[in-house]
């Protein structure tokens, strides 16, 4: 899989976009980009995943450059409650594949009051 | 989705005995994958654990310390013997299911 590149850390105020990004330079033309969280002491959960289009659900958007060599997911209105680690990931979208999660150190993103 | 719980949630065990956690979902699922996040790290894939054959481990992890038993498609567990104090660690279990992978609670490990 496709290594990425995240910041270590980043600050967002509550109420304002929080916008993470990632480099996956070598990302393939099969591989999707995936982002997951874990809030402290519960299991990664899923966000969202995209391949080259622009997507948003409930939960975030993605925005991924035409290139597909980076991408920022957004937060648009950060609560004190999305204080967590976040990973981008990179891997192939295989339904019941079984490919496991090829977790990179991820960007802690704290909300503040 | 996938409902999956794991037993114990922590434990505080002596150096060189062994503990096995056990991971149940709620539904079947083909493969089960076990991961490890020592304190103030990421996540490592420990093994992934298909039903009714061995598990395949990763680089760095082999079966005579972290055997896997996955006896159905819906329970796995995992031992982690022999401890030591740098195997105090979360692990934990995950699945997947179409485009998204599922994760336990985790079981939190402390060996003294």
């Amino acid at each position: 899989d496709a290594k990425t590149t995240q910041p270590p850390s980043m600050d967002c105020a509550e109420g304002r976009a929080a916008n993470l990004p990632c480099n996956h330079s070598t990302i393939s033309g099969n591989e999707y980009v995936y982002w997951y969280r874990q809030i402290h002491s519960q299991g990664p959960q899923y966000i969202i995943h995209g391949l080259k289009n622009n997507e948003t659900n409930e939960m975030a958007s993605l925005i991924i450059t035409e290139d597909r060599k980076s991408s920022t997911l957004i937060l648009p209105h950060a609560t004190l409650r999305d204080t967590a680690v976040y990973y981008c990931i990179v891997r192939p979208l295989n339904s019941n594949s079984g490919y496991a999660l090829n977790f990179g150190k991820g960007t802690s993103l704290l909300v503040t009051p | 989705s996938a409902v999956i719980s794991q037993k114990p949630s922590r434990d505080i065990c002596q150096r060189g005995t062994s503990l096995t956690i056990q991971c149940q979902v709620d539904s079947q699922v083909t493969m089960m994958f076990w991961y490890r996040q020592q304190p103030g790290q990421s996540l490592t894939l420990i093994a992934t654990a298909n039903q009714g054959s061995e598990a395949t481990y990763e680089s760095g992890f082999v079966i005579d310390k972290f055997p896997i038993s996955r006896p159905n498609l819906t329970f796995s567990t995992l031992t982690v013997s022999n401890m030591s104090p740098e195997d105090s660690s979360i692990y934990l279990c995950s699945v997947s299911r179409a485009y998204e992978q599922y994760f336990g609670p985790g079981t939190r490990l402390t060996v003294t």
